[in-house]
């Protein structure tokens, strides 16, 4: 089974307007940690933001935030105002297990547009 | 600013040879990594580091090695170039914390003839 889906391979979104990007997972391990990356066409991966599993609260970073719904084993990314910067892969990831060393599992991506 | 770098940026190459990707890291993290990225795959891991002296398997090692002989770098080596090895590369690496994050370089892109 997946341990990361990612559903939506393309999306749209007009500039200024907010954007979800979906994102579930499947894990046993109590302890695991959920990260979003962007990879612009560049090429290079951006860190966006983090969730651990024990976190209370929702993870915000900026116009970046992480819907965090545990029971449904989602961790959906929420990017606000979009802006034409914005166009970019973005990537799900998880890591299982309690410390840093264990590795991190993709997902196969959505490709977001933002048009003016 | 500590940095983590890749080299070659891009190299072509004939199958059958043996080909070494750099990467060098000055965070001094312990931890370091080595993807591949295909369209339709994301990125898959293809082997791992926790430290001098260790490597591990990932999940697509086949084909490849890495060995660890400081805690900056870890060289990956295509011991005989395939085409289905044609894919960008992308190194990582991480704090040994829960909430650290990985730190990617900036990709090689191999193509094999």
């Amino acid at each position: 089974a997946q341990k990361i889906t990612q559903t939506q391979p393309g999306m749209f979104v007009q500039e200024k307007e907010a954007v979800t990007l979906d994102c579930t997972y499947d894990t046993s391990d109590p302890s695991y940690g959920l990260f979003w990356y962007k990879q612009p066409s560049s090429g290079e991966m951006i860190f966006l933001i983090y969730q651990g599993s024990y976190d209370q609260q929702n993870a915000t970073e900026g116009r970046y935030s992480l819907n965090f719904q545990k029971a449904r084993k989602s961790a959906n990314l929420v990017i606000s105002a979009s802006q034409l910067g914005d166009s970019a892969m973005y990537f799900c990831a998880m890591r299982e297990g309690v410390g840093g060393t264990d590795k991190l599992i993709f997902g196969t991506g959505t490709r977001l547009q933002v048009f003016p | 600013d500590a940095e983590i770098t890749q080299s070659p940026r891009h190299k072509i190459t004939e199958t059958g040879r043996q080909v070494t990707l750099a990467c060098h890291q000055t965070w001094n993290h312990n931890n370091m990594f080595w993807y591949r990225q295909d369209l339709g795959h994301g990125l898959r891991l293809i082997h791992y580091s926790y430290g001098v002296q260790d490597t591990n398997k990932g999940e697509v090692s086949d084909g490849y090695s890495v060995s660890r002989s400081n805690t900056e770098d870890l060289p990956l080596t295509l011991e005989s170039a395939a085409s289905s090895q044609t894919s960008v590369y992308f190194c990582a690496s991480s704090g040994v914390q829960r909430t650290d994050t990985q730190y990617f370089g900036p990709g090689t892109r191999l193509t094999v003839l």
